[in-house]
C-alpha cells in the first residue's frame, strides 16, 4: 500500500519569495515520485518526477525537489515564486500493484503568490 | 499530436438521470486511468483500463458507476441515477503501457476533465 500527504492545504508567499511545498509518502516498495501542477479549471501537468538516480530532481518552470528515503519526504521548492507559480500543486508516488504502477495523489497544496 | 481529450467539459444532470463522460487518450496511449477530485480533496484514483479489459476497479463506488474501453473508440465512464454527491470535476489520464516495475515509472498525461454538476 502507498500513501501521500501533503502538509499545508494552502500555503502564500511573496513574489520573489522561496517557495516550499512538503511532501512524505509511505511506500512498501521503491516508490516513483511525482509533482504535478493543475491551474483553473485545467487537467494536471507534470512537473518533474523521481524514478532512480539522482536524489536531487530539476523539473520546468524553475522547481526542483529532493528525494529523501531517510525522511520519506519529496519536498518541492523553488527559489523565487513568479505570480503566473499560483496554482494547485499535487504529490504523487507510483509503486508496483500487481503489475503496474498505481499512482496516488496527496489532497494538494493551492500556491497564493502575493505581489 | 493532440493530448488526451475529454467531453464534455462541463455537464449539468439532475438527480435520477445518467452522465456519460468520455475519454479519447493521447496516440499510442492504451491505457486509461479515471480520477474523481471532490471540492477542497486530491484525485482518488476510480479504474484502470486497457482496451477491452478493466485491470483494476477498487477505487470505483460498488453501485450506479461503470467504465469501458472499448476495442474502437474513446473510453467511457458512465454513472446511473446521479446523486448530488456525484458532482465533481472527473479526470481522464492515459500512458503508452502500466509502467511495468522493470521499465520504469507510469507517468500519466491528463485530460482537461470533465465538471459534473447534479442539480
Amino acid at each position: 500500500a502507498q500513501s501521500v500527504t501533503q502538509l499545508g492545504s494552502h500555503v502564500s508567499v511573496s513574489e520573489g519569495a522561496l517557495v516550499l511545498l512538503r511532501c512524505n509518502y509511505s511506500s512498501s516498495v521503491p516508490p516513483y515520485l511525482f509533482w504535478y501542477v493543475q491551474y483553473p479549471n485545467q487537467g494536471l501537468q507534470l512537473l518533474l518526477k523521481y524514478t532512480t538516480g539522482a536524489t536531487l530532481v530539476k523539473g520546468i518552470n524553475g522547481f526542483e525537489a529532493e528525494f529523501k528515503k531517510s525522511e520519506t519526504s519529496f519536498h518541492l521548492t523553488k527559489p523565487s515564486a513568479h505570480m503566473s507559480d499560483a496554482a494547485e500543486y499535487f504529490c504523487a508516488v507510483s509503486a508496483d500493484s500487481g503489475g503496474y504502477q498505481k499512482v496516488t495523489f496527496g489532497t494538494g497544496t493551492k500556491l497564493q503568490v502575493i505581489p | 499530436n493532440a493530448g488526451v481529450m475529454q467531453n464534455p467539459r462541463h455537464l449539468v444532470r439532475r438527480r435520477g438521470q445518467e452522465a456519460r463522460l468520455r475519454c479519447s487518450p493521447m496516440k499510442g496511449h492504451s491505457h486509461v486511468y479515471w480520477y474523481r477530485q471532490l471540492p477542497e480533496e486530491g484525485l482518488k484514483f476510480m479504474v484502470y483500463l486497457q482496451k477491452e479489459n478493466i485491470i483494476d476497479e477498487s477505487g470505483m463506488p460498488k453501485e450506479r458507476f461503470s467504465a469501458e474501453f472499448p476495442k474502437e473508440g474513446p473510453s467511457i465512464l458512465r454513472i446511473q441515477q446521479v446523486v448530488r454527491g456525484d458532482s465533481a470535476a472527473y479526470f481522464c489520464a492515459s500512458s503508452p503501457k502500466g509502467g511495468n516495475p522493470h521499465s520504469g515509472a507510469n507517468v500519466l498525461t491528463f485530460g482537461a476533465g470533465s465538471r459534473l454538476t447534479v442539480l
